[in-house]
């Protein structure tokens, strides 16, 4: 398969914890980006890392990309009931784009 | 404006129908791309234009048809769909191609009698 995997499939955690996620891959990549969904809406961009950047901030939002074990994780800190969502890595090579597997992730209030 | 607008919200068609998508935004981003999502899994792109013209087209049957009128907007003609074709589209647009970051519109989600 071409997509991306992401590791675990679901999440469940307390509000308040801090959620991991992460996205493994198989090709060279010239970007990543991760993607947040509500519920069978439309996705919305979190944060893009390009291949030459090791770590990106965006609030409580933390991505890591490591080009050399080609993998990539997103940490959510302080983690609130409104991050329950599904979370998708995302990867461009240069001339295809696809999606990872995805991340379901509840916060229990 | 960073809103990408997708219209109908809900589509019930039959397999003998024809039927057209509608997407537009007004953020001057050149690059448009329409997904395919099933439940539970991720998107899957289906085409993408890049300065109106289409650039990628990935495999999709010919029941399918891309046409971009300019630059803001963005429309899917379906004809003799298959049950197996009900699904969420989802339109994007981005500055820069891949690039850059893509902003999603809500979907249509369409089902296939």
């Amino acid at each position: 398969s071409q997509q991306g995997e992401e590791d675990p499939q679901a999440l469940s955690i307390q509000e308040g914890e801090n959620a991991t996620m992460n996205c493994s891959y198989k090709t060279s990549i010239n970007n990543l980006q991760w993607y947040r969904q509500n519920s069978g809406r439309g996705l919305v961009h979190l944060i893009l890392i390009r291949s030459n950047e090791r770590e990106k901030h965006s609030g409580r939002l933390r991505v890591t990309l490591d080009t050399s074990k080609k993998s990539s994780s997103l940490l959510i800190t302080a983690s609130r009931a409104a991050d329950t969502a599904s979370y998708f890595c995302a990867l461009y090579t240069g001339n295809q784009f696809y999606f990872g597997t995805g991340t379901s992730l509840t916060v229990i209030p | 404006d960073t809103e990408v607008t997708q219209t109908p919200k809900h589509l019930v068609m039959g397999m003998t129908n024809k039927k057209s998508l509608k997407c537009e935004q007004h953020m001057g981003h050149r690059a448009m791309y329409w997904y395919k999502q099933k439940a539970k899994k991720p998107p899957e792109l289906m085409f993408v234009y890049s300065y109106e013209k289409l650039s990628i087209n990935e495999s999709v049957p010919s029941r399918f048809s891309p046409e971009c009128p300019n630059s803001s907007l963005l429309n899917l003609h379906l004809h003799a769909l298959q049950p197996e074709d009900s699904a969420l589209y989802l339109c994007a647009s981005s500055q820069e191609g891949h690039l850059s970051e893509q902003y999603f519109g809500p979907g249509t989600r369409l089902t296939v009698t």
